[in-house]
């Protein structure tokens, strides 16, 4: 099974900020990886798709980068509404669609 | 734009059965993959179970293997999970979630809000 391990596991960060989480493969996954967020007692909702692919509707300040085993989301600048947690998902090698253990992004 | 609303969830013993479903609309719902996606309390999003759109193809998590069985009315646009011999550990929210795809590669681009299961004496 492919294991999603993420980076940090809690982030702090200021209104404006530029901010990057990180995700790591234990094995070639190509670009076949999405990013959630999901904020308490919600649903996750869906940012990027094939690494790099902003869902509709997604502000253009989110954007997802790389391929193979290493991959970043970025917030180009940090907005209010962004506090929340984020998760990475692999859909290269199934069953299992794993996801990564997510990241808290806190206000500093 | 679809929606997903799961029902089904609550308390039950351990050792116990529970029938989760999710009621679909705003989409063909036979084009799409459905899928179970779980969260303990305070703990990471974890893939339960995927069923293809033609319901021929169904696939589960290790834990769950043998205990749950996911299901779809194409007729009735519904996605269904049973669930026996449930662990204090299967405690979670449920999660209905779309693919965009029928099957094989998928993400989850629509999620429902999610039923509550607590398996508890």
């Amino acid at each position: 099974d492919i294991q999603m391990t993420q980076s940090p596991s809690i982030l702090s960060a200021s209104v404006g900020d530029r901010v990057t989480i990180t995700c790591r493969a234990s094995q070639s996954i190509s670009t076949w990886l999405a990013w959630y967020q999901q904020k308490p007692g919600k649903a996750p909702k869906l940012l990027i798709y094939k690494a790099s692919n902003l869902e509709s509707g997604v502000p253009s300040r989110f954007s997802g980068s790389g391929s193979g085993t290493e991959f970043t989301l970025t917030i180009s600048s940090l907005q209010p509404d962004d506090f929340a947690t984020y998760y990475c998902q692999q859909y290269h090698n199934y069953p299992p669609w794993a996801f990564g253990q997510g990241t808290k992004v806190e206000i500093k | 734009e679809g929606q997903l609303v799961e029902s089904g969830g609550g308390l039950v013993q351990p050792g116990g059965s529970l029938r989760l479903s999710c009621a679909a609309s705003g989409f063909t719902f036979t084009n799409y993959a459905m899928n179970w996606v779980r969260q303990a309390p305070g703990k990471g999003l974890e893939w339960v179970s995927t069923i293809s759109g033609s319901g021929f193809n169904t696939y589960y998590t290790d834990s769950v293997k043998g205990r749950f069985t996911i299901s779809r009315d194409n007729s009735k646009n519904t996605l269904s999970l049973q669930m026996h011999s449930l662990r204090a550990e299967d405690t979670a929210v449920y999660y209905c979630a779309k693919a965009r795809i029928p099957s094989g590669k998928h993400y989850f681009d629509y999620w429902g809000q999610g039923t509550l299961v607590t398996v508890s004496s």
